[in-house]
């Protein structure tokens, strides 16, 4: 089993629809979350923390559920500029676990 | 204020032949880690060094090995490639002692074994 896995992908969706990605973890001692983005060719940069509240930046809302080990982006009236890979991140000793993507085209 | 450099850009090598790649990490950082990132897949975690040592290890094999000098850059070797060693590799850079959103990752090195 990975210990992040992702929605497998891809999506394409409208402009202006809504769209969530979710990710799962299987590492209960895992000790920050994040959503990276990732355009293709380039390298990951951060899109947001999660933090057990929830958060929102935006258009964009993470969720955290720790007792399920489960996290979720949510992306809200999707604009042509969303479309990239969105990558699931999990935090423990100081070392990043990557999920293997989702990828997200967002059509006129 | 100059991010995370690596270089080269790109990178073709012939199976067993042995490959270097730099990173200088974003300045005040003190702390870098290297990543590959396969075609389709996220970025897993090779190593990562901290006061000229490696302080954590992936799942990679001794083939791969690395070294922080005093100025923290760090190089990355892989010895005897194989042609799954084809890959995007990823430079990050952290402040130890800082957050670990706080990671910025270098454009990477795009090394393509034959």
């Amino acid at each position: 089993r990975k210990e992040v896995e992702q929605d497998p992908g891809p999506f394409n969706v409208p402009e202006g629809a809504t769209v969530a990605f979710n990710c799962t973890y299987s590492n209960s001692a895992s000790q920050s979350f994040f959503w990276y983005r990732q355009d293709c060719r380039k390298e990951p940069k951060l899109l947001m923390s999660v933090y057990s509240s929830g958060n929102e930046d935006g258009r964009f809302t993470a969720q955290l559920n720790r007792a399920s080990q489960y996290i979720s982006l949510l992306i809200r009236d999707s604009k042509l500029s969303d479309s990239a890979t969105y990558l699931c991140v999990v935090g423990s000793a100081r070392q990043l676990t990557f999920g293997s993507g989702t990828q997200l085209t967002v059509l006129p | 204020d100059a991010g995370v450099t690596q270089s080269p850009t790109h990178l073709i090598k012939t199976r067993g032949q042995q490959v270097t790649l730099r990173c200088s990490p974003k300045s005040g950082h003190d702390t870098v880690s290297w990543y590959q990132q396969a075609l389709g897949q996220g970025p897993q975690f090779i190593f990562q060094y901290y006061e000229e040592e490696e302080r954590q290890r992936g799942n990679f094999p001794d083939r791969f090995s690395g070294h922080q000098f005093p100025n923290y850059s760090s190089e990355l070797n892989v010895n005897a490639l194989l042609l799954g060693d084809s890959a995007l590799y990823l430079c990050a850079s952290n402040y130890l002692q800082g957050p670990l959103y706080e990671q910025y990752f270098g454009p990477g090195t795009r090394l393509t074994v034959t």
